[in-house]
């Protein structure tokens, strides 16, 4: 089946270091989208990526989707206390797949 | 005030013990999931429902039950032949289960313990 995998798995940074999570799949994807998990709080969605090549920014977070749509990265410039908690992607293969779930890169930060 | 609820926030049971876990949307979307997610791990899911009335099962369905009798409800039963249940459960929907309206709106989640 479909499988997405996050490296890293984990990161400590201090602040106002840069950080980024990079999403792999082993199969073609038709979308990718970014969702935020806070220490003990739930997944939010953050943003979702459709064409091939695409970047989008909010703020100080930079993601990108692959020109193959098979990889996807978040980029945080100059990280901040609140960004801490873990990222996840979620892709889907075909438009009548649903989403899975990567593995999640869990952001510690340094103050 | 639209969302998605899960209650309660924490939950006790005795080993041996079924336990259903609720789950509420007013958000009038018809696919419905449930996921697992242990300390320091990710998403898994558990099962999904795309419309009233039909449900999958997902990756870790064994020892777990579900029904979608109404589009708003989506209770998730796990049974003593769950062998781990001791985990966070979040529940989650969406518009469609697939297509341009499946961005996942998630409850803030029931955290089971099972003594």
């Amino acid at each position: 089946g479909q499988q997405v995998m996050q490296i890293p798995q984990y990161q400590h940074v201090q602040e106002g270091e840069d950080f980024t999570t990079y999403c792999n799949s082993s199969t073609t994807l038709s979308n990718i989208q970014w969702y935020k998990q806070r220490p003990g709080g739930h997944p939010v969605f953050l943003i979702q990526l459709v064409k091939s090549g695409e970047v989008k920014k909010q703020k100080r977070l930079t993601f990108q989707f692959g020109e193959a749509k098979k990889n996807s990265s978040l980029h945080i410039t100059a990280t901040q206390t609140t960004d801490v908690g873990t990222y996840f992607c979620a892709g889907r293969r075909s438009s009548g797949d649903k989403l899975t779930f990567g593995t999640g890169t869990r952001l510690a930060v340094r103050p | 005030d639209g969302g998605i609820t899960q209650s309660p926030k924490y939950l006790f049971r005795k080993e041996g013990q079924n336990v259903t876990l609720s789950c509420e949307q007013n958000l009038n979307h018809d696919a419905m999931y449930w996921y697992r997610q242990d300390p320091g791990q990710g998403l898994r899911l558990i099962y999904y429902s795309q419309i009233v009335n039909d449900f999958q099962k997902g990756d870790i369905a064994e020892g777990y039950s579900v029904s979608r009798e109404k589009k708003e409800s989506f209770p998730l039963t796990v049974t003593s032949a769950q062998k781990n249940p001791t985990a966070f459960y979040l529940c989650a929907s969406s518009f469609q289960l697939a297509g341009g309206g499946d961005t996942q709106y998630f409850g803030p989640g029931t955290r089971l313990t099972v003594l």
